[in-house]
């Protein structure tokens, strides 16, 4: 089986930096992705990697350590805009795997 | 292109009827998914086809069927509705199910089950 396991929730002010962890169990392991959600919205394709180390996209950062079965992602100079939930995913041939998801709120 | 559609947006339900909830990309995209999320709760998966005419059970399969009878089409069917199925459903496509996983999210259906 798979799970993933993320912080509930996570406060932070604008302009500062937020670190998001992800701990992942898995029977087969391609890579590790993420997504963003807006309240009410659809989930939005962040990132992926298939590799150890450092992804970067802008303000966005995502890492992953296969060893440890460990990931995060880390968001930079937090905008009211970045206030979203969360979810690490593990895609297996579409049958993806999700976190329950963290809910950053972006305070002023 | 329109990415992926969904349809209906909201719905409500009697508990024992029946609906389906339509779901169309066109994007040529093999895989396509069949998700819930419960409030609170990430997505768990219901079921998913890695192609036309090929459909399989994900985490959560009971109470729903599914067919793929296009490459651009993936109904989901409630075959007699629960209050317990009350959620929001997303259908999702993806180019390839492994090398990225970029997966592109319908707007969702709201579903409510009396």
């Amino acid at each position: 089986g798979q799970s993933l396991e993320q912080p509930s929730e996570v406060t932070a002010v604008e302009g500062a930096i937020v670190q998001i962890n992800c701990t992942y169990q898995t029977s087969g392991f391609y890579g590790l992705s993420w997504y963003q959600q807006h309240d009410g919205g659809a989930p939005t394709f962040l990132s992926y990697n298939a590799l150890d180390g450092l992804e970067e996209t802008g303000r966005f950062s995502s890492f992953l350590s296969r060893s440890d079965s460990y990931g995060y992602l880390l968001l930079q100079e937090l905008q009211m805009k970045d206030s979203a939930s969360y979810f690490c995913a593990v895609p297996n041939a579409g049958k993806s795997t999700f976190g329950d998801g963290t809910t950053l709120t972006v305070k002023p | 292109n329109a990415g992926v559609t969904q349809t209906p947006k909201f719905q409500v339900l009697k508990t024992g009827q029946s609906m389906t909830l339509q779901c169309a990309q066109d994007m040529n995209h093999e895989y396509m998914s069949w998700y819930r999320q419960d409030p609170g709760m990430g997505l768990r998966l219901i079921h998913y086809s890695v192609g036309a005419g090929i459909t399989d059970q994900g985490e959560v399969p009971n109470g729903y069927n599914v067919s793929r009878s296009t490459t651009e089409d993936f109904p989901l069917r409630l075959l007699s509705a629960a209050p317990s199925q009350t959620s929001v459903y997303f259908c999702a496509s993806s180019y390839d199910g492994v090398s990225s996983d970029e997966q592109f999210f319908g707007p969702g259906t709201r579903l409510t089950v009396l």
